[in-house]
């Protein structure tokens, strides 16, 4: 089972900064199958990232998903105020995968 | 428009037995892989359970495996999990899920939730 270990656990940043988030897979993630997820408090998880680059439907060009192998980041550019929430990354593919434990993006 | 609409959770007490629904519209549920997925209060996202097409084959996470079951009714688009014997750290919003078409574990459509709380 891969490990996804994501850093850091709380990030604060302005409005108009730009976020960098982390997620480490404890092997090397095949077909770079590596997923972002937003979570907005108090609603379900959006599926933001696939294919560790691919932005899915709705969500602006601010945010770009980059990585290979085992190194995988998740940049949003100049965080709106809607951008404020949780992150997790995901393993996806032939077999069950496994969800990071998640990037707080907070309000400094 | 996909659509997810989770019923069913409330308050039960430790060993006893509820029945998640969840409703699903605007895409052909037949074609997909269906998923639980649940979060406790502040954690993180983790896999329950999940069902082919066709409704053979299922998963589920060890901790669920036993006491939970999972079901499709293709033709009321209706997915369904039954916990029984249940236990306080099964407190935890439970989502409904689809997977996307083309990536085996791609969770592509999350409905809102519905929140089990298991406690005396």
């Amino acid at each position: 089972e891969i490990v996804l270990t994501q850093s850091p656990a709380t990030l604060s940043l302005s409005p108009g900064e730009r976020a960098t988030l982390s997620c480490r897979a404890s092997q090397s993630v095949s077909n770079n199958y590596l997923a972002w997820y937003q979570q907005k408090p108090g609603q379900a998880p959006r599926l933001l990232i696939y294919g560790a680059s691919t932005r899915a439907t709705g969500f602006p060009d601010r945010f770009s998903g980059s990585g290979s192998g085992k190194d995988f980041t998740l940049t949003i550019s100049r965080l709106e105020p809607e951008d404020f929430a949780v992150y997790y990354c995901q393993h996806y593919g032939p077999s069950p995968g496994t969800f990071g434990q998640g990037t707080k993006v907070e309000i400094k | 428009e996909v659509q997810l609409v989770e019923s069913g959770g409330g308050l039960v007490q430790p060993g006893g037995s509820l029945r998640l629904s969840c409703s699903a519209s605007g895409f052909i549920f037949s074609s997909c892989v269906m998923h639980w997925v649940r979060q406790a209060p502040g954690k993180g996202l983790e896999y329950v359970s999940s069902i082919s097409r066709n409704g053979v084959s299922t998963y589920y996470v060890d901790s669920v495996k036993g006491r939970f079951s999972i079901s499709r009714d293709n033709f009321k688009n209706t997915l369904s999990l039954q916990m029984s014997s249940l236990r306080p750290d099964d407190t935890a919003i439970y989502y409904c899920v689809k997977e996307d078409r083309d990536f085996d574990w791609l969770l592509d459509s999350w409905g809102q939730g519905t929140l089990v709380t298991v406690s005396s």
